[in-house]
């Protein structure tokens, strides 16, 4: 089925360190979205990066995208104990609804 | 400027019973989603509505579940004569426009099913 997949499944470091998280798809995209979920919570929008763009930044957060080998990352620098959340990817193939994977949990150990 | 509002927040309910969510969007957003999270997974969209217009339910149950996006007053999510299989959250999202902008999710209505 279309959907994102996010690997790692979980990832846990240092408090100050930086976090990669990768998302791959099997079609032709229109865009990528990235969202966070804290536990018992909605989730929370963070990038949204267009098919003919290959990167963007806010604040600490930057996000790849290669459309050739149809996959995203997202980098988190100088992580924060308060990052720590599950991470999702949503490619957009061109209509209204998201389609999410499992998603990264990520622990930032203080 | 208030985020998208879900309520109840906690809903139980005991099999074959009726449950009914509740979802007010973002103001000035006129595109709603549903969502459903089972435990350690990520969101699965059940159905996209306009105002008095299902868009997209391909992701709807064919029985038991409806939903309806008012003219006036909040979208609604019901799920008629539930079993323990519709334990879940529920989240509901909307924006202003389709497919090149982010969607505002709700903190959900978590579902059990006694």
């Amino acid at each position: 089925s279309q959907q994102g997949e996010e690997d790692p499944q979980a990832l846990s470091i240092q408090e100050g360190e930086n976090a990669t998280m990768n998302c791959s798809y099997k079609t032709s995209i229109n865009n990528l979205q990235w969202y966070r979920q804290n536990s018992g919570r909605g989730l929370v929008h963070l990038i949204l990066i267009r098919s003919n763009e290959r990167e963007k930044h806010s604040g600490r957060l930057r996000v790849t995208l290669d459309t050739s080998k149809k996959s995203s990352s997202l980098l988190i620098t100088a992580s924060r104990a308060a990052d720590t959340a599950s991470y999702f990817c949503a490619p957009n193939f061109g209509n209204e609804k998201l389609t999410f994977g499992t998603g990264t949990r990520l622990t930032i150990i203080p | 400027n208030a985020g998208v509002m879900q309520n109840p927040r906690h809903l139980v309910r005991r099999r074959g019973q009726e449950a009914r969510l509740r979802c007010s969007p973002m103001k000035g957003h006129s595109h709603v989603y549903w969502y459903r999270q089972l435990p350690e997974e990520g969101l699965k969209f059940m159905v996209y509505l306009q105002k008095e217009n299902i868009i997209d339910e391909s992701g709807m149950p064919k029985e038991r579940f409806s939903a309806e996006f008012p003219k006036e007053g909040p979208s609604i999510l019901r799920i008629q004569q539930v079993v323990r299989g519709d334990s879940a959250a529920y989240f509901c999202a909307s924006s202003p426009q389709g497919i090149d902008q982010p969607q505002h999710f709700g903190d959900g209505t978590r579902l059990s099913i006694l």
